[in-house]
């Protein structure tokens, strides 16, 4: 099994709803990532997740909350969005969160904030 | 300005050609590069790696060359298919700490029977 699985794959939301993005992976991997992006833009690094703890935060702001429950799944949980809030939300996994290890993307959450 | 980037620099081939994506990176600290490539719709899909202590790595039809001195990336796919069809990025991860990866403005490769 060499997949990351995001649910849901479209999401619309109102600005005043709260809603979770999930990721999960089973390949052992003990690094999780979230990434944002807006269209016809690269990806940018939102969290790192390093053996369940929050290793990096790009300075995100607070309407994004990370979990990483265990091992193996990862939430981004949305409150008080804007619309500018609306982008590809991609999940990525790696075996460890050393830099030289290869990062395996899920397919994405396509939100938009209404 | 707002449109900057809007476009993404685009490359255009014939089934069969070979193909040449290009990409520079601007911290000397990197050590570990990814190029990555996405179909529409989808989240990106690794294609190659290549560390700093080497300037060549080959793969199936794909071969990455980095030069360091000029910090250039490059990814050469040979006899390319429609189903290459996709946006390509560059990747950059930097020694130390954690795996931070920073992509480059990515390079759509379109690719007519």
């Amino acid at each position: 099994d060499t997949e990351v699985t995001q649910t849901p794959k479209h999401l619309v939301m109102g600005m005043t709803n709260k809603k979770s993005l999930k990721c999960e992976q089973h390949m052992g991997h003990r690094a999780m990532y979230w990434y944002k992006q807006k269209a016809k833009k690269p990806p940018e690094l939102m969290f790192v997740y390093s053996y369940e703890k929050l290793s990096i935060n790009e300075s995100v702001p607070s309407r994004f909350s990370p979990e990483c429950p265990n091992s193996s799944l990862l939430n981004l949980h949305l409150h008080a969005l804007q619309p500018e809030d609306s982008a590809l939300y991609l999940c990525a996994s790696s075996l460890t969160g050393t830099p030289d290890t290869e990062a395996f993307f899920g397919q994405g959450t396509r939100l938009t904030v209404v | 300005g707002e449109n900057v980037g809007l476009h993404l620099p685009t490359l255009s081939v014939q089934e069969g050609d070979n193909s040449i994506i290009n990409c520079a990176y601007s911290n000397s600290a990197s050590d570990y590069f990814i190029w990555y490539k996405q179909e529409s719709g989808k989240g990106p899909q690794f294609i190659i790696d290549i560390r700093s202590n080497m300037d060549k790595r080959q793969g199936q039809r794909v071969t990455v060359l980095l030069n360091k001195t000029v910090k250039h990336l490059s990814l050469q796919i040979a006899a390319t298919q429609p189903g290459d069809s996709a946006v390509y990025f560059c990747a950059e991860n930097i020694r130390g700490g954690y795996s931070t990866l920073t992509f480059g403005k990515g390079t759509m490769l379109l690719v007519s029977p």
